[in-house]
């Protein structure tokens, strides 16, 4: 079956790096891409961006851009987001989503919490 | 960028009411628009894509309508397990912006 597990919580301290992975299973990697969103403490879902596992192709959310880095490993079938800079209006719940096609993320993983805090 | 909204922000029904709720795109975007519902402390889960087509293993109660700027997530009788808030997405164009959510639970 279709699983997407998600890495543990992090807790970082401002201006410092955060990566996040997506261990895919249950279906042919490359044949889709991932979404990734984030919720922060009792707010609603954000869109941060997509990545194609197939050929690498990103597309990125205005609120993180030039802050993000999505890649792809297909020897692991796992997806990475990292988020540079970081600053507390950061911390959130990031997860990700396989993207069945047409930009619809079908299967979601668990959900990693990043804590930004001095 | 289109913008989403939704109507109502929270709403309250009995077991067994019908409910519905509203999400409205600043620009048409054909049927170009999911639903996902997400539990307390749990992931968002896809009810139904492209405007009315519903996920495998979602139940029927649940259904969808809309084209253009205006769409709408029925629950035809509200059962218990359907805690939880309610989000639309656009999925036409970059970027694939969500609704604030609608947050229904039981009276």
């Amino acid at each position: 079956q279709v699983q997407l597990m998600q890495s543990g919580a992090e807790v970082k301290k401002p201006g410092a790096s955060v990566k996040v992975s997506c261990k895919a299973s249950g279906f042919l990697f490359t044949n889709y891409g991932f979404t990734w969103v984030r919720q922060a403490p009792g707010q609603g879902l954000e869109w941060l961006g997509w990545i194609s596992a197939f050929n690498g192709q990103t597309l990125f959310g205005q609120s993180l851009q030039g802050r993000v880095t999505m890649t792809t490993d297909t020897s692991t079938t796992t997806a990475f987001l990292e988020l540079r800079g970081l600053r507390s209006d950061d911390t959130a719940v990031y997860y990700c989503a396989r993207d069945r096609g047409g930009s619809i993320p079908d299967y979601w993983g668990q959900g990693t919490l990043v804590t930004v805090s001095s | 960028d289109i913008q989403m909204t939704q109507s109502p922000a929270s709403l309250s029904a009995s077991v067994g009411d019908r409910v519905t709720i509203t999400c409205r795109a600043s620009q048409v975007i054909n049927n170009y628009l999911a639903w996902f519902q997400q539990r307390p402390g749990k992931a968002p889960k896809l009810l139904i894509h492209t405007a009315s087509t519903l996920q495998p293993g979602v139940p029927s109660r649940f259904s969808g309508s809309g084209f253009g700027t205006d769409f709408t997530l029925t629950i035809s009788s509200l059962q218990p397990e359907d805690v939880a808030t309610y989000y639309c997405q656009k999925h036409n164009s970059h970027p694939f912006t969500f609704g604030p959510g609608t947050k229904v639970d039981i009276k």
